[in-house]
């Protein structure tokens, strides 16, 4: 059974800083992993997904990286802003099938 | 193009109550997703519709909760009678198979809360 484990739970970090968020799962046959924004009672945005066979994708700030062989993501942000925060959440997706597996989430505050 | 569509956006209910969710899924997406997210918890899925036909109902505690997605394109999920513990937000997602990507969309959830 698929596990993903996301640490640490909470961060809070200085505006203009870089971070990396971690995310780590059990089972390295993966069809692809996701990560999601989740702002307070909204819910969820699909930020970036990478397949099994690709190691990292990049969107605006955001650069998410995948290592199968390890069972880890890490989820790059650049140059924090205060409307970064927000939870971030992966999920991974297995060989066969659809569901998604999500994390407990990491919970971002950007100190202004 | 329209996001997922759920309503009511919050529900208050007592305990032994029942209480009936809506979604609308993205025009197009055949597959349809019902996640229970607890407070502080990662979404966990409920039910998985593949059109109107019923792919994994595994986690779904059948005593208490229905889902129907009837014509394959909108889908209720109920809840009968409510407990305490089923105070969550429900998210409702689709995505489209055509992409092999299965990306799963989500709508804006529905809180539900048992008193």
């Amino acid at each position: 059974k698929q596990e993903v484990t996301q640490i640490p739970a909470a961060l809070s970090v200085p505006e203009g800083e870089n971070l990396v968020l971690n995310c780590s799962f059990t089972d390295s046959a993966i069809y692809n992993l996701q990560w999601f924004r989740q702002d307070p009672g909204k819910g969820l945005t699909s930020l970036l997904l990478i397949q099994s066979s690709q190691r990292e994708q990049t969107s605006g700030r955001l650069n998410a990286s995948l290592d199968k062989s390890s069972g880890r993501s890490t989820l790059y942000i650049a140059a924090s802003q205060p409307g970064d925060s927000a939870t971030y959440l992966c999920a991974v997706r297995d060989f066969g099938n659809e569901k998604l597996t999500f994390g407990t989430g990491t919970r971002l505050t950007i100190i202004p | 193009e329209a996001g997922v569509a759920q309503s009511p956006r919050y529900k208050i209910i007592e305990k032994r109550q029942s209480v009936a969710f809506w979604c609308n899924p993205i025009s197009g997406h055949a597959t349809l997703y019902w996640y229970q997210q607890i407070l502080g918890q990662g979404p966990k899925l409920l039910i998985q519709f593949q059109n109107n036909g019923v792919v994994d109902d595994s986690q779904l505690p059948k005593d208490r909760f229905s889902a129907e997605r009837l014509k394959g394109v909108d889908s209720t999920l109920k809840i009968q009678p409510a407990k305490l513990e089923d105070s969550a937000v429900y998210l409702c997602a689709s995505s489209l198979e055509a992409d092999g990507s299965y990306e799963q969309y989500f709508g804006p959830g529905t809180r539900l809360t048992v008193t």
